[in-house]
């Protein structure tokens, strides 16, 4: 079964950091392009980062550039997502999203993970 | 890049058809194939409905359509079903390697 699933989400406080990590299984993880999408509650998703399928292209949204670093390891078939200078706006449910292949769209996500930055 | 415009919502009745509209500009939607559509329900993961514009992944029903002429994609629904209710997002991949997604549209049958 093709299957993503978030960790590391949890409680920080603004300006601290947090690693999110994502586990892949049940496809050719190195084969695909992947990605961060959040979600803020109550608000519609957005795209964070991608990174290609060998790691040598990424790009970030505008609104977490400096601050935010997508990795991938893909002999253990894992994404990453270091968080640093955390702010309150990206309180979020943060997916690991795989890119449909040879098109464009998010063909499989995971179930999410909850960050939350408050004092 | 600003978000995709979307309605808020769209109602039918069972059985009818719906087509939600996502309108972006020449920098997005108008100058890529590469719209996509998701339906989310509450506390849920999004789920892939449309890719490149029209192409429906396997196992989404043939009831769902996509389209798109200039700088607006169309979502269609046809025969209208009480489990089509949810949340609808659009997404477009943009001039600067990035991906901007609609506000969403909630669909009420």
């Amino acid at each position: 079964e093709v299957q993503l699933v978030e960790s590391g989400g949890g409680l920080v406080r603004p300006g601290g950091s947090l690693r999110l990590s994502c586990a892949a299984s049940g496809f050719s993880f190195n084969s695909y392009t992947m990605n961060w999408v959040r979600q803020a509650p109550g608000k519609g998703p957005e795209w964070v980062a991608s990174i290609s399928d060998t790691g040598d292209d990424i790009y970030y949204a505008d609104s977490v550039k400096g601050r935010f670093t997508i990795s991938r390891d893909n002999t253990r078939n894992s994404l990453y997502l270091q968080m640093s200078s955390l702010r309150v706006e990206d309180t979020a449910v943060y997916y690991c999203a795989r890119d449909q292949y040879g098109g464009y769209g998010f063909d499989v996500w995971g179930p999410g993970t909850l960050v939350t930055a408050s004092s | 890049h600003s978000a995709l415009t979307q309605p808020a919502s769209v109602s039918g009745f069972p059985g009818q058809w719906i087509t939600i509209p996502c309108t972006g500009t020449s920098s997005d939607v108008g100058g890529y194939n590469a719209v996509s559509w998701y339906q989310q329900y509450p506390g849920k993961a999004p789920k892939l409905m449309i890719y490149d514009v029209s192409s429906r992944p396997s196992g989404i029903s043939i009831r769902i359509s996509g389209s798109k002429s200039d700088n607006t994609a169309s979502l269609t629904i046809a025969g209208l079903q009480p489990d089509d209710e949810a949340i609808y997002y659009c997404s477009s991949y943009t001039n600067n390697n990035a991906r901007i997604f609609g506000g969403g549209t909630k669909v009420t049958v």
